[in-house]
């Protein structure tokens, strides 16, 4: 089955740096990779997600980048705010796949 | 529009008590998954429900474990005997699925189950 990978499991960064996220997914097949954020308490929510005919996909402080071919893709965050802190998960899904997989998570702090 | 709802936000019960989790899904959406979140294992897929067809069970850890959705919307996870590893948060999420390679899955916010 499929496994995902998930680097850094922390990440503390100054408010206003960058925060990047990594992940890698062993099963070829896996074409849709979502990124969920989870604050305290709440179930994760998705703030971004790629699907496996783009390399790169943007929206406002966020982004993530897909590379097919090495299996891995990763979150970017610019210009971190306090807000941002929380922990995100990355995940893989195949083609009509009912299940998601999910990496481990990284808690991300950021430091005012 | 509403969410994924579920309850209760938190149960506490005695070992070898039975509990039931309960799942709103999002109006309209076909498919619904429940998954695991504990200490040291992550997010563990459990079941999904996709309309009328049969149920992946693969995730359920052991018999002790069912669901049930009834009428195409509402679910509930049961989990008979409770064992103190069984202590985590459980989550619901619902997907549209109107093809096959979309699915986005929308997220509960979770209960929390504590066994003593």
């Amino acid at each position: 089955g499929e496994n995902v990978e998930q680097h850094p499991s922390t990440l503390s960064v100054q408010e206003g740096d960058s925060a990047v996220i990594k992940c890698t997914y062993s099963d070829s097949a896996s074409n849709y990779f979502p990124w969920y954020k989870q604050e305290l308490g709440k179930g994760p929510q998705l703030i971004i997600d790629i699907r496996s005919n783009v390399g790169e996909k943007k929206d406002q402080r966020i982004a993530v980048t897909l590379n097919k071919t090495a299996k891995h893709f990763s979150l970017h965050i610019t210009e971190t705010q306090p807000e941002d802190s929380a922990v995100y998960f990355c995940a893989a899904i195949k083609a009509a796949g009912n299940k998601l997989t999910f990496g481990g998570g990284t808690r991300v702090l950021v430091k005012p | 529009g509403a969410g994924v709802s579920q309850s209760p936000s938190n149960k506490v019960t005695e070992k070898g008590k039975d509990v039931e989790l309960r799942c709103d899904p999002i109006s309209g959406h076909t498919a619904l998954y429940w998954y695991r979140q504990s200490l040291g294992q992550g997010l563990e897929f459990l079941i999904y429900f996709q309309g009328n067809s049969a149920p992946d069970k693969s995730g359920l850890p052991s018999d002790r474990f069912s669901a049930e959705r009834t009428g195409g919307s509402v679910s509930t996870l049961t989990i008979q005997r409770t064992q103190q590893e069984d202590s985590a948060v459980y989550l619901c999420a619902s997907s549209l699925v109107s093809t096959p390679s979309t699915d986005t899955q929308y997220f509960g916010p979770g209960t929390r189950l504590t066994v003593l």
